[in-house]
């Protein structure tokens, strides 16, 4: 089946440090890939953070990127300069862009607590 | 800003209980699910809809029903509430299947 690997948590970096949490997905029953990054901040749902439906396109937001590699099947998240409020739980999910099959779901890896200190 | 609301966003059930989690979206979508998140899991499909009074089976149905009154309301029912169940669950809407799900804040149920 589908499925999504990522960093385990918690992970701990100091402000102005740069973050890479992996991210690697199998997409066995899903023809075209969508791969998304959501956030959920403390007390929040989550939240879309970013969104690549092509192959080899990097999304960005808010001063993180991602890259959807499909020869490594990967989707790392970046960001150069970490700050004291992107302190959250990142998602790592992977969708189906709407081939015309029955998959209407996302498929999310397990998440990585980010702490960010000061 | 699209809009997903949960209630209760927290509660205690008693094994064999019955619990009704209710979601509310404002934002005109036809798509709505209800996902279930554990420790060292990342969040699983329990139901969706796509249209009113018709609701789906997604990954992990067992021992849930679902209820999809209006577009904008989306009932997850356990009429008897087991241990296993304690988790935090979420809603979430979308346009279509492909598009951005927008989620609710989470409801934490313990079943004791």
């Amino acid at each position: 089946g589908d499925s999504v690997t990522q960093t385990e948590g918690p992970v701990t970096v100091s402000e102005s440090e740069s973050l890479i949490i992996n991210c690697t997905y199998s997409a066995t029953s899903i023809a075209y890939p969508n791969l998304f990054w959501y956030v959920r901040y403390p007390g929040e749902g989550l939240q879309l953070l970013l969104k690549v439906i092509t192959a080899g396109q990097k999304g960005s937001s808010r001063g993180f990127e991602a890259t959807y590699n499909k020869e490594t099947t990967s989707f790392h998240l970046q960001k150069a300069s970490v700050q004291e409020s992107d302190s959250a739980v990142y998602y790592c999910a992977l969708g189906d862009r709407g081939s015309g099959g029955s998959n209407y779901k996302l498929t999310f890896g397990k998440g990585t607590l980010l702490t960010v200190t000061p | 800003e699209a809009a997903v609301t949960q209630s209760p966003r927290s509660k205690v059930a008693v094994t064999g209980g019955k619990v009704t989690l209710s979601c509310h979206q404002t934002n005109n979508h036809d798509y709505m699910y209800w996902y279930r998140q554990d420790t060292g899991h990342g969040l699983r499909l329990i139901h969706y809809s796509y249209v009113a009074d018709s609701t789906e089976k997604g990954d992990i149905p067992d021992g849930y029903k679902a209820s999809r009154p209006s577009q904008e309301n989306f009932s997850l029912i356990l009429e008897l509430a087991s241990l296993s169940q304690t988790a935090v669950y979420f809603c979430a809407s979308s346009n279509r299947p492909q598009d951005t799900q927008y989620f609710g804040p989470g409801t934490r149920l313990l079943v004791l």
